[in-house]
């Protein structure tokens, strides 16, 4: 069974820190890894999605990588700010039967203080 | 240029009691899917529309949950007899038909069981 586990669990940087969040997975055979952000009561927003047949994508100040092969993903934020403060979720398909379903971590509660 | 609705946001309910969850899939979105998230968890998924029919309902705990999409858009998820341990949000999801198209999430609804 698919495992995703997010570490650190909770992270506080003053604004303007970079930072990597990471994430990994006990099965590489995975299809997509995409990682979402949550605010407190609303839903998921993705934020960038990586097929397995990539390394890495960019969006903004953000940027995913995927190593596969030893099942990690990190999510690197430049530049923080206070507005990126939410939970950052990381989560994977798998491949073959199923494979539309999203597999979760626990998230990373992030804090950007002003 | 609406997203993913559901309704209500908060549903809070006595043990033993029915309960039905809506959710409006962005416009043209052939998959739906329903996640459930608890405290402190990512989310976990429950079942997978492609059109009207569940293609995929492996993720339901027990018989007490149902869902259904009649017509291919608005999906309702229904909870009888309902428990303490039910109590989470409940996140619904809709995407084109693609493995490689992605998810986008309704704000949710908590419920709460008392």
């Amino acid at each position: 069974k698919q495992e995703v586990t997010q570490i650190p669990a909770a992270l506080s940087v003053p604004e303007g820190e970079n930072l990597v969040l990471n994430c990994s997975f006990t099965d590489s055979a995975i299809y997509n890894l995409q990682w979402f952000r949550q605010d407190p009561g609303k839903g998921l927003t993705s934020l960038l999605l990586i097929q397995s047949s990539q390394r890495e994508q960019t969006s903004g100040r953000l940027n995913a990588s995927l190593d596969k092969s030893s099942g990690r993903s990190t999510l690197y934020i430049a530049a923080s700010q206070p507005g990126d403060s939410a939970t950052y979720l990381c989560a994977v398909n798998k491949l073959g039967a199923g494979s539309y379903q999203l597999t979760f971590g626990k998230g990373t509660k992030l804090s950007v203080i002003p | 240029g609406a997203g993913v609705s559901q309704t209500p946001s908060n549903k809070v309910t006595e043990k033993g009691k029915y309960v039905e969850l809506r959710c409006d899939p962005i416009s043209g979105h052939t998959a739906l899917y329903w996640y459930r998230q608890s405290l402190g968890q990512g989310p976990e998924f429950l079942i997978y529309f492609q059109g009207t029919g569940a293609a995929d309902d492996s993720g339901l705990p027990n018989d007490r949950f149902f869902a259904v999409r009649p017509e291919g858009s608005v999906s309702t998820l229904k909870i009888q007899r309902t428990e303490r341990g039910d109590s989470a949000v409940y996140l619904c999801a809709s995407s084109g038909a693609e493995l490689t198209d992605t998810q986008y999430f309704g704000p949710g609804t908590r419920l709460t069981v008392l």
